[in-house]
Formats: C-alpha cells, sequence, structure tokens
C-alpha cells in the first residue's frame, strides 16, 4: 500500500509560470516532510522541506504547502525554469511511537516536470 | 565536499552469484543509509547506520542481504545468491546528527541480475 502518493506521473509546464506538485499521505505518524530532486544518473537531492507544526515553508523560488487535515502537501515553483526539468520525489518521515522521529523516509513514485523553454 | 562516493555504478551479475557494493559518505556525517529504487518507484528504505551501529533495518531486508560499516566509515552492502528481483538501483546516503531529515544521495549502484 502506498502511504505517500504522487498521483501525476509527469507535468508540463511553459517556462516562466508556475509548476505545482502534488503530492497525498495516508499515514497519520508522519510528521516531516520533504521534497527531493533527482536528475537523470545522479542521486536524487534535497529541495526543500516542511514540518508537521507549519503550514508552509518558502527557500527562493521554492514553496511547500502542508495541509494536514486533508493530508496534503504541495510544491510551487516559481517562476520555472528549463533546469528545473527532473522527478520530484515527495518523502514523508513517521514519529516513532517513543516520540523520536524514525529515520526512515518513505518516498513516492515520483512525477516527471518538464519545463519547456 | 566530494559528495557520497558509491562504487561501482553498474554491476552486471547471475542469478546465483553474490555480489558487494560500497559507499563511502560525506566524511564529517555519521549516519548513513541504504535505499533500493526499482523502475518507476521511489526509493525504498533498507538499512540505517549510525557510526558503526546499524539500528533500523526493513523487512525488504532479506537474510539474503547484509550491510556493514566498520569502524563508522564506509559501507558495504552485500547480496548473497542474488534473485532477477533484486535488480535495481541501490542508493546510499548520508547525513548529519542534527539534520538527520536532509540526506546527501549517492548516484547508485546499477544492479542487472540475469
Amino acid at each position: 500500500d502506498q502511504q505517500v502518493k504522487q498521483n501525476s506521473p509527469s507535468l508540463s509546464v511553459q517556462e516562466g509560470r508556475i509548476s505545482i506538485l502534488n503530492c497525498d499521505y495516508t499515514n497519520s505518524m508522519f510528521d516531516y516532510f520533504l521534497w527531493y530532486k533527482k536528475y537523470p544518473a545522479e542521486g536524487p537531492t534535497f529541495l526543500i522541506s516542511i514540518s508537521s507544526i507549519k503550514d508552509k515553508n518558502e527557500d527562493g523560488r521554492f514553496t511547500v504547502f502542508l495541509n494536514k487535515s486533508a493530508k496534503h502537501l504541495s510544491l510551487h515553483i516559481v517562476p520555472s525554469q528549463p533546469g528545473d526539468s527532473a522527478v520530484y520525489f515527495c518523502a514523508a518521515r513517521p514519529i516513532t511511537y517513543s516520540g523520536a522521529g524514525s529515520y526512515q523516509l518513505t518516498f513516492g513514485k515520483g512525477t516527471k516536470l518538464s519545463v519547456i523553454p | 565536499d566530494t559528495g557520497v562516493s558509491q562504487d561501482p555504478r553498474h554491476k552486471i551479475t547471475k542469478r546465483g552469484q553474490n555480489v558487494t557494493f560500497r559507499c563511502d559518505p560525506i566524511s564529517e556525517h555519521n549516519r548513513l543509509y541504504w535505499y533500493r529504487q526499482t523502475l518507476g518507484q521511489g526509493p525504498e528504505f533498507l538499512t540505517y547506520f549510525q557510526n558503526e551501529a546499524q539500528l533500523e533495518k526493513s523487512r525488504l531486508l532479506s537474510d539474503r542481504f547484509s550491510a556493514e560499516r566498520p569502524k563508522g566509515s564506509f559501507s558495504t552492502l552485500e547480496i548473497q545468491r542474488t534473485e532477477q528481483g533484486d535488480s535495481a538501483m541501490y542508493l546510499c546516503a548520508s547525513s548529519l546528527v542534527q539534520s538527520n531529515e536532509k540526506l546527501f544521495f549517492g548516484s547508485g549502484t546499477q544492479l542487472s541480475v540475469l
């Protein structure tokens, strides 16, 4: 069962416009969320994260929004650039029963973003 | 900062053979992780070390898999009696204690079992 779901396998956006990548999760124990970007033949690279106590985190052109009641998060890229073309993975970390963060990240299947010049 | 290094980049083996992969983390990182990624899927957690201690293992890690991190530096992942279902990208990542969510990944080892 997929605990982290990225329902759009691909997304195409014109350069300069906004890219919105979506992610849904089912596990109520997730307390920390991350986005990773992956280019072909490279490992994923960390992009931005958000704690469950926040609803928004911004870093330059990248903003992540978290809606806990809907168990939904989204990554906004504004403005989109051709270099942003990559696969984007949403990931989540559960809090353990002891209250500490687990070290296991659960990843979605990824969304391939293509930014068209 | 030379990043996380993995060797080899590609490995082709026959079913039933044993294979070993190596990971060199970023030097000051004391946490090291192994993930596996198959086609069309996101990375799946396999195991995690803090220094030389293996602290978490996924149920995906069958008894044919063994990971070590002697002296808390580099790590090896061995797969014994490989099966075709083991074909995947094996990713290593490392992190600092104070930012354990921010993982730095290597480029991975692509394993193909024929």
